[in-house]
């Protein structure tokens, strides 16, 4: 069962734009993840957000947790070519060992 | 840095073959994950190992089994692979605790195809 719900689908932009994806999730969470995943290739994590916080940066990304709505969003600022990926939202799940992934967000920036 | 290594990054098999898809992980992480990729349902656990010879069935078991006997190794199993086993499976580990499921490791992906 999906947890998490990423919104738009698909998502193109030009190079310097920034871009934003959402999440949004069904069941009261501990933590809220995003993982980056380049075509064909295995997931790499790239922030998490706690239910306590509201907001968190790293470099270009920053991350926002609405846990009244259950939802996230992550926005990427001054995207470049490199940026295109697969993004994914994930959250935990009651028992602690299982981490559930939305379908994702494919990102396209043209240069 | 961790890394999650996955025998194959191609497969291809015949339907009812037995299939073993190995991973190894080099971050003594006492958690591993086997998850399968399909276009729009993004990614669903198959299987999940918490300690040396421990698993627990993950969402999608059927048809699957794994095996943990190292604590670096976790093998996926499929008994008689059919045609709707074709995906892209992920393998990944995260250590133990309160961190378990904070941050996962992935390794590369298999990509099998089953005719």
């Amino acid at each position: 069962s999906q947890q998490g719900e990423e919104d738009p689908q698909a998502l193109s932009i030009q190079e310097g734009e920034n871009a934003t994806m959402n999440c949004s999730y069904k069941t009261s969470i501990n933590n809220l993840q995003w993982y980056r995943q380049n075509s064909g290739r295995g997931l790499v994590h790239l922030i998490l957000i706690r239910s306590n916080e509201r907001e968190k940066h790293s470099g270009r990304l920053r991350v926002t947790l609405d846990t009244s709505k259950k939802s996230s969003s992550l926005l990427i600022t001054a995207s470049r070519a490199a940026d295109t990926a697969s993004y994914f939202c994930a959250t935990d799940r009651e028992g602690g060992f299982k981490t559930i992934f939305g379908a994702g967000t494919r990102l396209f920036v043209k240069a | 840095d961790v890394k999650v290594t996955q025998s194959s990054r191609y497969l291809v098999k015949r339907t009812g073959e037995k299939v073993f898809l190995e991973c190894v992980q080099d971050m003594d992480h006492e958690n591993m994950f086997w998850y399968r990729q399909d276009p729009g349902l993004g990614l669903r656990l198959i299987y999940f190992s918490y300690d040396v010879k421990m698993k627990e069935k993950g969402d999608i078991p059927e048809g699957y089994s794994v095996s943990r006997e190292k604590k670096e190794r976790f093998s996926l199993i499929l008994e008689s692979a059919s045609t709707n086993q074709t995906s892209m499976y992920l393998c990944a580990s995260s250590p133990p605790g309160l961190a378990s499921n904070e941050k996962l490791f992935f390794g590369s992906g298999t990509q099998l195809s089953v005719l």
